[in-house]
């Protein structure tokens, strides 16, 4: 079946540095791919989406570029910032409305 | 506030007990989406309406969970005669069209407890 797999956590970094977290899919058919993102004590919120292959999603510094030739989604920041630490969920939806989660990444940024 | 709206926030329950989860989405959207989060882990899907309709209820891990929307809004999760598998966050998201690529709003969710 369908599914989503992401690089275990948690991530510390300092702030300022390149972040990446790698998100690989399998999944029957063309899915769309999303970056959610949960704060401390908050709801799940959408941070980005691509729907089709080599499409680049963005949002708030994040990128992640839809690559089908290598199943993946991974999720970068050129410089990342201490109220970036949160949780970070990669997901797919294929053709009905089912939406499968990863595991999760916690990040951690130092000041 | 315009967002999803989910009660109670915490629910602590003794196995054995039937519990009531209520999710108020943001108004006027079709589609609303119940999920379970287990500690550490990604939501897992459980059902899905559109409007009024459950057009899918192949996550519900029992016949002891049963969802309702019966007026196409406010939505109710029911568990009966729980189980201590049953604690975890159970979240509610709705979104604005049927369209899959729409985003889907979520709540805060309800954190089950089940001693």
């Amino acid at each position: 079946g369908d599914s989503v797999t992401q690089m275990e956590g948690p991530v510390t970094l300092s702030e300022e540095a390149f972040l990446t977290i790698n998100c690989t899919y399998t999944a029957t058919g063309y899915p769309s791919l999303f970056w959610y993102v949960q704060y401390p004590g908050e709801g799940l919120q959408l941070l980005l989406k691509a729907t089709k292959a080599d499409d680049k999603g963005s949002n708030k510094g994040f990128e992640a570029t839809y690559r089908k030739e290598t199943t993946s989604f991974h999720l970068e920041k050129g410089s990342v910032q201490v109220s970036d630490s949160a949780v970070y969920f990669c997901a797919l939806r294929t053709g009905g409305f089912k939406t499968i989660f990863g595991a999760g990444t916690r990040l951690f940024v130092k000041a | 506030g315009a967002g999803v709206s989910q009660s109670p926030r915490y629910k602590v329950a003794k196995r054995g007990q039937d519990v009531a989860l209520r999710c108020d989405p943001i108004s006027g959207h079709v589609s609303l989406f119940w999920y379970q989060q287990a500690l550490g882990q990604g939501p897992e899907f459980l059902t899905y309406f559109q409007n009024e309709a459950q057009l899918d209820k192949s996550g519900l891990p029992s016949d002891r969970f049963f969802a309702e929307r019966p007026e196409g809004s406010v939505s109710t999760l029911k568990i009966q005669r729980t189980q201590q598998e049953d604690s975890a966050v159970y979240l509610c998201a709705s979104s604005s069209t049927q369209g899959e690529n729409q985003p889907q709003h979520f709540g805060d969710g309800t954190r089950l407890s089940i001693l």
